[in-house]
């Protein structure tokens, strides 16, 4: 079965903290994205990265930055946290073989992060 | 860039009643389409998709789309709800050039009542 694992469900911090969110896969893929869900928003991309230590700016990629040192793993991480990042985080992974625009994305079960 | 369009934002049905959810991209050629459902507290999990040949598709839990190019549509529908398919749906588009990330509509949110 495969699977994307966040590495935390619930997690509260304190306005300025560094913040980080882990994402592992299982599947062998190139892809890997961080998007964040706020309701009536939908989901926003924030950075994706398509191989080890490759990185690219999604559509909000102010306040974060990522890093992926090997290819199982994608981490976010909010340099000084502050209250309008409270929101949901998703992690989703895709490989990137052949047509890859048919390929679906694989998605964790998302961290909800609140800042205080 | 291409867009996608989830016109409902809530959508409520009684449990056994037959369900459709719209979907409308904005994009010059023929994309490449996907419906995810979002149970509560999880992640998403793909539905269905379609990328060419017939364009009726057939996804799990008896979900099933139908791309009309005429109205750049793709609207996922079902011929009787159980309450377990209440959930957030969403409808994503991949051009079929250029980027291959996806653009996500807002998303539509299921309430089935018994």
């Amino acid at each position: 079965d495969v699977k994307v694992t966040q590495s935390s469900r619930y997690l509260v911090k304190r306005t300025g903290e560094k913040v980080f969110l882990e994402c592992v896969q299982d599947m062998d893929h190139e892809n890997m994205f961080w998007y964040r869900q706020d309701p009536g928003l939908g989901l926003r991309l924030i950075y994706f990265s398509y191989d080890v230590k490759m990185k690219e700016k999604g559509d909000i990629p102010e306040g974060y930055s990522v890093s992926r040192e090997k290819k199982e793993r994608f981490s976010l991480i909010l340099e000084s946290a502050s209250t309008n990042q409270t929101s949901m985080y998703l992690c989703a992974s895709s490989p990137h073989v052949g047509l890859a625009r048919n390929n679906e994305q694989f998605f964790g079960p998302g961290t909800r992060l609140t800042v205080l | 860039a291409q867009s996608v369009t989830q016109p409902d934002i809530h959508i409520t049905v009684s449990e056994g009643a037959s369900l459709e959810l719209r979907c409308n991209y904005s994009y010059g050629a023929t994309p490449y389409l996907f419906w995810y459902v979002q149970s509560p507290g999880q992640g998403l999990q793909l539905l269905l998709k379609y990328f060419s040949g017939d364009t009726l598709v057939q996804g799990i839990k008896g979900f099933e789309a139908e791309f009309k190019r005429s109205q750049s549509s793709f609207n996922l529908r079902k011929p009787s709800v159980h309450w377990s398919d209440a959930a957030e749906y969403f409808c994503a588009v991949v051009p079929s050039g250029g980027s291959y990330i996806p653009t996500f509509g807002r998303g539509t949110s299921l309430i089935v009542h018994p």
